[in-house]
């Protein structure tokens, strides 16, 4: 079955503590991407990558890293997280073409979140 | 730099009415456009795309979007709701042309479909 796996889905946490949010997809897709979730603000996009070790920022990059190194993950880390980053995570992987070019059939397949609370 | 504008944040329409979700879109390139659908308590799912060729769009459960280059719109629309399409939708745009794939959303239009 096509999947895009986040872990873990609920994550509460304190000011400053390291950690990775995995997202792992299993469709060989060379796009992969970061978005967070906040109320009245919609989808913002964090990083995304188009194929390993190709990475680039989106809008709101800062407090964020990511690394692709292998073709199916593509780990979210946050080095020092603050309450600012409480948010509610989706990772998405898809064809390069779905995002330009390609087949009209191409499309994203999204994880389905992870919660993310920062005391 | 790119940005997108849902005007507005809150459709109620009633069930089997016309529906249409506004977007608006700034760019100083080319674009591709891109409507998603939330469902309650769910991820997220590709509603349908605008890349090239023509202007009119349909996607998947009965919506079709129409590209307007000289408005700069990308609305979405349903000739017939149904309580099912209760969501939040949301605009995208991303450069047109190889080379960049940052997309920007906008910030949603939660869709109440009455009884």
């Amino acid at each position: 079955e096509a999947q895009v796996t986040q872990n873990p889905r609920y994550l509460i946490t304190v000011t400053g503590k390291k950690l990775t949010v995995t997202c792992s997809q299993n469709m060989n897709h060379e796009y992969m991407s970061w978005y967070r979730q906040d109320p009245g603000l919609g989808l913002r996009q964090i990083y995304y990558s188009m194929n390993v070790e190709v990475t680039d920022k989106g809008d709101v990059p800062e407090g964020y890293k990511v690394s692709r190194k292998e073709k199916r993950n593509f780990p979210l880390i946050l080095e020092s997280p603050s309450p600012n980053q409480t948010s509610l995570y989706f990772c998405a992987s898809s064809p390069l073409g779905a995002l330009a070019g390609g087949r009209s059939t191409d499309t994203q397949y999204f994880g389905p979140g992870t919660r993310l609370t920062v005391l | 730099a790119q940005s997108v504008t849902q005007l507005d944040s809150q459709v109620p329409v009633f069930e089997e009415a016309p529906v249409e979700l506004r977007c608006n879109y700034s760019s100083s390139v080319s674009v591709y456009l891109f409507w998603y659908v939330q469902y309650p308590n769910q991820g997220l799912q590709l509603l349908l795309k605008y890349l090239s060729g023509s202007t009119l769009v349909k996607g998947i459960n009965g919506f079709e979007a129409e590209f307007n280059k000289s408005q700069t719109s990308f609305h979405l629309r349903k000739p017939s709701v149904h309580i099912s399409d209760t969501a939040e939708y949301f605009c995208a745009v991303a450069p047109g042309g190889a080379g960049s794939y940052q997309l920007t959303f906008g910030k949603g239009t939660k869709l109440s479909v009455i009884p």
